[in-house]
């Protein structure tokens, strides 16, 4: 079955390390995304891929950096300058090519997310 | 002003009732509009596209007031597994197919 997978599904970072979060997809989307989600919070846009070796910032990109060396995988480090990266990360993939206007017409398919918590 | 705004909740209903949730969004180039559902702790999952018209699936009908950039969500006959979060989703028409998500409307239906 395609889909999207993240991993580690909990991961325990300590205090100035780098660690990377895993997602990889099958589902043949150009398009893939980060997002993190804090408690009582919606989503916020970190980093976005529209295309192999291209990716641009989200809102909220400082502290992370990704890659997109292939088009099933789309990584990211969340690394010691990121004070407070406590939180729910969400990575998710879409067959939209992109529109004018900026339409989505599939929306996203996300993963199963990854937990990261500082010690 | 948020880009999307939910009403947080919690709305607590019995079985079997009709429940509605609301939402606005703030840029009305927009043209895409979804509503995810969202389980604790879990990741959110694609409940039904919204249209200019109006669409329903099943027990679940969602509109689209463009003039007053208002969505809605109703549920009929709710069940308890319709319990979680409700998210109203919308695209940046600034932005190459980035969607805008709001903090989401939490449903608790009760026996």
């Amino acid at each position: 079955d395609g889909g999207i997978t993240q991993s580690p599904k909990y991961l325990f970072r300590k205090e100035g390390q780098n660690v990377t979060l895993s997602c990889e997809q099958n589902l043949n989307h150009d398009a893939m995304y980060w997002y993190r989600q804090d408690p009582g919070q919606g989503l916020r846009l970190i980093y976005y891929s529209q295309i192999v070796n291209d990716f641009q910032k989200g809102d909220i990109a400082e502290g992370y950096s990704v890659s997109r060396e292939k088009k099933e995988s789309f990584p990211l480090t969340v690394t010691s300058a990121q004070k407070n990266p406590t939180a729910f990360y969400l990575c998710a993939s879409s067959p939209d090519r992109g529109a004018p206007l900026g339409q989505s017409y599939y929306g996203y398919t996300f993963g199963s997310g990854t937990r990261l918590t500082v010690v | 002003r948020k880009e999307v705004e939910q009403d947080p909740g919690p709305f607590n209903v019995p079985e079997g009732a009709t429940v509605a949730f609301n939402c606005t969004y703030s840029n009305s180039a927009s043209q895409s509009f979804f509503w995810y559902r969202q389980d604790c702790r879990k990741e959110p999952k694609l409940l039904m596209s919204v249209y200019s018209s109006g669409n329903e699936d099943g027990r679940f009908t969602a509109q689209l007031n463009r003039a007053s950039q208002y969505i809605s969500l109703l549920i009929r006959d709710s069940k308890l597994s319709d319990s979680a979060t409700y998210l109203c989703v919308v695209n940046d028409p600034g932005g190459y197919n980035k969607l805008i998500f709001g903090a989401g409307t939490r449903l608790a239906v009760h026996p």
